[in-house]
């Protein structure tokens, strides 16, 4: 069965520090990975998503880069917090699209985040 | 603008009762899904309803579709206090390659 893992669940960050989550998958292969912020009791904002290996789209623009340095390895990072990147960050897979016409997700435990 | 939007922000009911909690939204579909949040969690996939297809059940879930008035609603039977958590509505549509937007969801409440 399939299982994706995100670490760590909590990050407390001064400003200007640098920035890396870690988002790993297992049990499937060739997957779409995606990163999403969520605000406290808001929805979710699609950050960047990814069908291949080194192959990433951006949605908003922002201080935040992702890379896909493996198959089921999605990395998000940041050379420099701002305040306003304080949130829940979550990761999801789903089967890639030329094999699977649902696009069902299915997310990581997430990681807190708090920039001070 | 958000693809997808629930109604209402946020439900508070008694235990045993009916739960419904609506998505709207603005351009056409392939699939709309609805997810579950427990507080501090990640999303679980609960349902997936096609584009031309009306209404789908899983145990106490009922999803609807209607496309002409680009709305569904999520009714939930019986609620449980284990019910207590956010419900989104995500919107896939195929633009080249599936895209999925989020609502911003309702906070479900169960009292005991």
């Amino acid at each position: 069965s399939q299982t994706i893992h995100q670490w760590p669940a909590t990050l407390v960050q001064p400003v200007g520090s640098p920035l890396s989550l870690e988002c790993t998958v297992e049990g499937t292969s060739n997957p779409n990975l995606y990163w999403y912020r969520q605000a406290a009791g808001r929805g979710l904002q699609l950050l960047f998503y990814s069908v291949g290996i080194g192959q990433i789209s951006s949605e908003v623009p922002q201080n935040l880069s992702a890379s896909r340095p493996q198959d089921r390895q999605f990395i998000l990072s940041s050379k420099k917090l701002l305040l306003s990147d304080s949130g829940f960050y979550l990761c999801a897979w789903s089967l890639n699209y030329l094999r699977e016409t649902q696009e069902t997700q299915y997310f990581g435990p997430g990681t807190r985040l708090l920039v001070l | 603008s958000q693809q997808g939007e629930e109604d209402p922000q946020a439900l508070s009911i008694q235990e045993g009762e009916n739960a419904t909690m609506n998505c709207s939204y603005k351009t056409s579909i392939n699939n709309l899904q609805w997810y579950r949040q427990n507080s501090g969690r990640g999303l679980v996939h609960l349902i997936l309803i096609r584009s031309n297809e009306r209404e789908k059940h899983s145990g106490r879930l009922r999803v609807t579709l209607d496309t002409s008035k680009k709305s569904s609603s999520l009714l939930i039977t019986a609620s449980r206090a284990a019910d207590t958590a956010s419900y989104f509505c995500a919107t896939v549509r195929n633009t080249g390659g599936f895209k999925t937007i989020f609502g911003a969801g309702t906070r479900l409440f169960v009292k005991a």
